[in-house]
């Protein structure tokens, strides 16, 4: 089946600083990559989605490239806002259905 | 246009007793999920419609969960006995035939005591 990885669990940044956050997946199928950010007590919203290779996709400040040869899709921001601070999740869609089979998470924190 | 909504947004319960989740999807969406995202862990998919017809529900525990949508908008899931493991969010989402962006309510946070 489908899996999606994100190998930081906390991320804690000050704030001006670049940030990267890692995703990688695995699938059989052809895909939708999905990055969405949920702040607390809220739901997930959309952040970014791609499913053409090495093709740079943006929103509001954040950037990520999808590549199917390594099958990841790494998340950045060349600075980071206090604003920023929230989860942050990714996810996969295959073309076979219509779920989304999402990361563990990414918990990022920035400080003044 | 309005966002998803549900209800309640808490609920907190002992062992055993019943309980049921209600969401209202975006006007037009014929799809509607529902996901389980228990504490610092991601969302996982327990079940999704498109209309009134259940696509998957192989991630639904069906012997204290049941999930429907009779008339291919609102929805209700229920949990039958609750269990302490039952702790988590449960988030709804919805999304339109032909696009991949799902677009997800508030959520229900559940408390199993």
């Amino acid at each position: 089946g489908d899996s999606v990885t994100q190998t930081e669990g906390l991320v804690t940044l000050t704030e001006g600083l670049p940030v990267m956050l890692n995703c990688t997946y695995q699938t059989a199928y052809s895909t939708f990559l999905f990055w969405y950010v949920q702040h607390l007590n809220e739901a997930p919203k959309l952040l970014l989605k791609s499913s053409t290779d090495n093709k740079r996709t943006e929103h509001q400040g954040f950037h990520a490239t999808l590549h199917k040869s390594s099958s990841s899709f790494h998340l950045q921001k060349s600075s980071a806002q206090l604003s920023d601070s929230a989860l942050y999740y990714c996810a996969l869609r295959n073309n076979a259905g219509a779920k989304l089979t999402f990361g563990g998470g990414t918990r990022l924190t920035v400080r003044p | 246009e309005a966002g998803v909504t549900q209800s309640p947004r808490y609920a907190v319960l002992q062992e055993g007793q019943a309980v049921s989740f209600w969401c209202d999807p975006i006007s037009g969406h014929d799809t509607l999920y529902w996901y389980q995202q228990p504490r610092d862990q991601g969302p996982q998919l327990l079940v999704y419609f498109r209309d009134e017809a259940v696509i998957d529900n192989s991630q639904l525990p069906s012997d204290r969960f049941s999930a429907v949508r009779p008339k291919g908008t609102n929805s209700t899931l229920k949990i039958q006995s609750a269990k302490q493991g039952d702790t988590a969010t449960y988030l709804c989402a919805s999304s339109r035939l032909g696009e991949y962006e799902q677009y997800f309510g508030p959520g229900t946070r559940l408390t199993v005591l």
